[in-house]
């Protein structure tokens, strides 16, 4: 299996453009989550999604941010418009079966926002 | 407010002897946790994991201790290897089939040859 796949693995933008980072989880897998990295707060759950339904987006930290899962095979986190303070190690995880089950995180997505 | 807390953000360790990685969480309402191992560049890897009803778990070089009523948990390496260089990360689950991990901010190890 190829695993968890991100893309883009690195993103340089300016302030105010929009930001689309994509998700393709293990085949599989039934749930999938969003987290974000930065040295001040670690890392972080933004949002996750079982059977492709939004569940807890409590972690999302403004209305600049949204995810989206059309399918089993694929996630977006969007975040328009764009802030320097957006900046961070971007990572999407994916779980087979209940809560204890392990999550496989992808490579992540470094974002620097200009 | 952090609720799982990795104190030392480094620890530097010679090959061959163990490595010991501390937690410590704020939550009494967690029952599970975890440890996840990150190198550079890559995303966190599962290593080990154990419930609050056990106070170790055990796999290979990997144990994890769990002490409920200190809210503390380790991790020990033996032997540790250089390839064991990495940042490790304890996360923390809540009762109730919560899905929500709840990550320490990580704990850079170097095993040094």
């Amino acid at each position: 299996d190829a695993g968890v796949i991100q893309s883009p693995r690195h993103e340089v933008t300016e302030m105010g453009q929009e930001v689309t980072l994509r998700c393709k989880p293990i085949s599989g897998h039934n749930s999938l989550f969003w987290y974000r990295q930065t040295m001040m707060r670690g890392l972080e759950l933004l949002i996750y999604f079982n059977n492709n339904v939004p569940i807890d987006d409590s972690g999302m930290p403004e209305d600049r941010f949204s995810a989206k899962m059309p399918n089993a095979s694929f996630s977006t986190l969007k975040i328009q418009p764009s802030e320097p303070r957006d900046s961070a190690v971007y990572f999407c995880a994916s779980r087979e079966g209940t809560y204890q089950e392990t999550q496989y995180f992808g490579p992540g997505t470094r974002l620097l926002v200009l | 407010d952090q609720q799982v807390k990795q104190n030392s953000p480094s620890l530097s360790v010679q090959e061959g002897r163990i490595s010991i990685l501390n937690c410590d969480y704020t939550n009494s309402m967690f029952d599970y946790f975890l440890w996840y191992k990150k190198y550079p560049a890559e995303g966190p890897t599962f290593l080990i994991s154990i419930s609050s009803i056990k106070d170790k778990n055990e796999d290979g070089r990997f144990t994890v201790f769990l002490n409920k009523s200190a809210k503390h948990l380790s991790l020990h390496i033996v032997p540790s290897q250089p390839g064991d260089s990495a940042v490790y990360f304890c996360a923390a689950l809540l009762q109730g089939g919560s899905e929500k991990l709840v990550f320490g901010k990580g704990t850079k190890l170097t095993v040094n040859p």
